[in-house]
C-alpha cells in the first residue's frame, strides 16, 4: 500500500464548476501538506502548502486537512480551462531542510470551455 | 539564474549506455533534491544535497545510479548501464532553505531504448 493514494482520474468539468481534488495518507506522522500543480512537460508548481489540520484560501484555491482522517482536498472554485493539468498533493513529516516529499501520483484535471 | 534549469530537456539512449542529467538550482538556494517521475505515477525521491554534501541518498533505486554536486550549485545525476525501467522524467528542485517550497525544474524526459 502506498503511503498516499491519489484517484488519478481523469477528472473532466466546465468551466465555471467547482473541482474537489483529495488525497489520502497512512502516515500519521505527516505534518505538513502541500498540493503542486503540474502542466504538460513542465515541472511541478506549488500551489498551497498547509500546516496540520484546518483550512487555507488562496484566491480561487481552498486547501483542506483532516488530520483525524488522513485527509485532504483541494477545491478550485470558479475553474478556468487554464487550470487544466495534473494536480499532484505531497506531504512531509518535518519542516527541516532536509525534508523530502511523498508524492502521491497525481490526478489530471480538464476544464471544458 | 531566474529558475532551476535542467538539460538536455530530452535525451535518448540506447540500452547499457551511461547518461548524465544536468541541475542547475535557482543561485543560493543550498538544498537540492532530485526526484524521478515515471508515466502515471507521482514523484519518487531520489538524493538530497545540502550544499556539496548528500545527507540522504535513500531513493537511489541502485549502484548504478550516482549524484555529485559541486561549488554548492551544479548537480549532475548520472546513470550508468541504463535499463529501459529507468525511462522516465528526472526532476531536480531546489530550496533556500527551512520554510521554503520547492523550486523544480522542467525535467529531462530520459527513454532507454
Amino acid at each position: 500500500q502506498k503511503e498516499v493514494e491519489q484517484d488519478p482520474g481523469p477528472l473532466s468539468v466546465p468551466e465555471g464548476a467547482i473541482v474537489s481534488l483529495n488525497c489520502t495518507y497512512s502516515n500519521s506522522a505527516f505534518q505538513y501538506f502541500m498540493w503542486y500543480r503540474q502542466y504538460s512537460r513542465k515541472g511541478p508548481e506549488l500551489l498551497m502548502y498547509t500546516y496540520s489540520s484546518g483550512n487555507k484560501e488562496d484566491g480561487r484555491f481552498t486547501a483542506q486537512v483532516d488530520k483525524s482522517s488522513k485527509y485532504i482536498s483541494l477545491f478550485i472554485r470558479d475553474s478556468q480551462p487554464s487550470d487544466s493539468a495534473t494536480y499532484l498533493c505531497a506531504m512531509t513529516a518535518t519542516s527541516g531542510s532536509a525534508r523530502q516529499l511523498t508524492f502521491g501520483s497525481g490526478t489530471q484535471l480538464t476544464v471544458l470551455p | 539564474g531566474a529558475g532551476v534549469s535542467q538539460s538536455p530537456s530530452n535525451k535518448v539512449t540506447e540500452k547499457g549506455k551511461d547518461v548524465e542529467l544536468r541541475c542547475d538550482p535557482i543561485s543560493g538556494h543550498t538544498a537540492l533534491y532530485w526526484y524521478r517521475q515515471s508515466l502515471g505515477q507521482g514523484l519518487e525521491f531520489l538524493i538530497y544535497f545540502q550544499g556539496n554534501s548528500a545527507p540522504d541518498k535513500s531513493g537511489l533505486p541502485s549502484d548504478r545510479f550516482s549524484a555529485e554536486r559541486t561549488g554548492g550549485s551544479v548537480s549532475t545525476l548520472t546513470i550508468q548501464r541504463t535499463q529501459q525501467e529507468d525511462s522516465a522524467v528526472y526532476l531536480c528542485a531546489s530550496r533556500l532553505g527551512a520554510g521554503g517550497g520547492y523550486t523544480f525544474g522542467s525535467g529531462t524526459r530520459l527513454t532507454v531504448v
